[in-house]
């Protein structure tokens, strides 16, 4: 089966840096996201990681190892506004002839505290 | 800012009744997926379309539910003869392409409320 896994939730205080775990069991691999899903908006893409490694992204990275079936989000300089859920999404084959779809994690709701 | 528009952001249908929930994907797009999402819950796929075709439609339940996108006009996900359980947000996304490091575009969704 697919299975992503991602903390619920998770507290950082304004200024200091959080990281946000995502590990994944899937058939096939093709590709993993991150978006950003501010509360009743729609998710906004933040990363895409395929290859081994860090993708730096401003304030923002993202670390993938596809052999530990595991990534990380990477947030610094915490803003208030950054209070989210975050969501791992994985690319994988889900159908016989190995059509990819995107596997959802639940998302990890992220408070900033001042 | 010709992003992804879903409507209506709300609506409310008593059981037994259709609901109609439409996306017009940003220009340009040809590929659209639909999700449905709960509360507190990730995004679970639904259906994927290009412009007349239905390419995969394995997260749809079979009953009651059907989606489109024709030729002209926005996408069309339709669900028959609501019941309680199809509360939900459902949103629409769409991209340039189908390669798969292409990103989506999400709408604002359709909050589907069932009374």
């Amino acid at each position: 089966g697919q299975n992503i896994d991602q903390p619920t939730e998770m507290t950082a205080t304004e200024g200091a840096i959080v990281q946000i775990n995502c590990t994944y069991q899937t058939s096939g691999f093709n590709g993993l996201f991150w978006y950003q899903q501010h509360a009743g908006e729609a998710p906004t893409f933040l990363s895409y990681n395929v290859l081994d490694g860090l993708e730096e992204k401003g304030r923002f990275s993202s670390f993938l190892s596809r052999s530990k079936g595991y990534s990380y989000l990477l947030l610094k300089e915490l803003q208030m506004k950054d209070s989210a859920s975050y969501l791992c999404a994985v690319r994988a084959a889900v159908l016989k002839d190995s059509n990819y779809q995107l596997i959802w994690g639940a998302g990890t709701k992220l408070i900033i505290k001042p | 800012n010709a992003g992804v528009m879903q409507n209506p952001r709300h609506l409310v249908r008593r059981r037994g009744q259709e609901a109609r929930l439409r996306c017009s994907p940003m220009k340009g797009h040809s590929h659209v997926y639909w999700y449905r999402q709960l509360p507190e819950e990730g995004l679970k796929f639904m259906v994927y379309l290009q412009k007349e075709n239905i390419i995969d439609e394995s997260g749809m339940p079979k009953e009651r539910f059907s989606a489109e996108f024709p030729k002209e006009g926005p996408s069309i996900l339709r669900i028959q003869q609501v019941v309680r359980g199809d509360s939900a947000a459902y949103f629409c996304a769409s991209s340039g392409t189908g390669s798969h490091n292409s990103p989506l575009h999400f709408g604002n969704g359709t909050r589907l409320t069932v009374t």
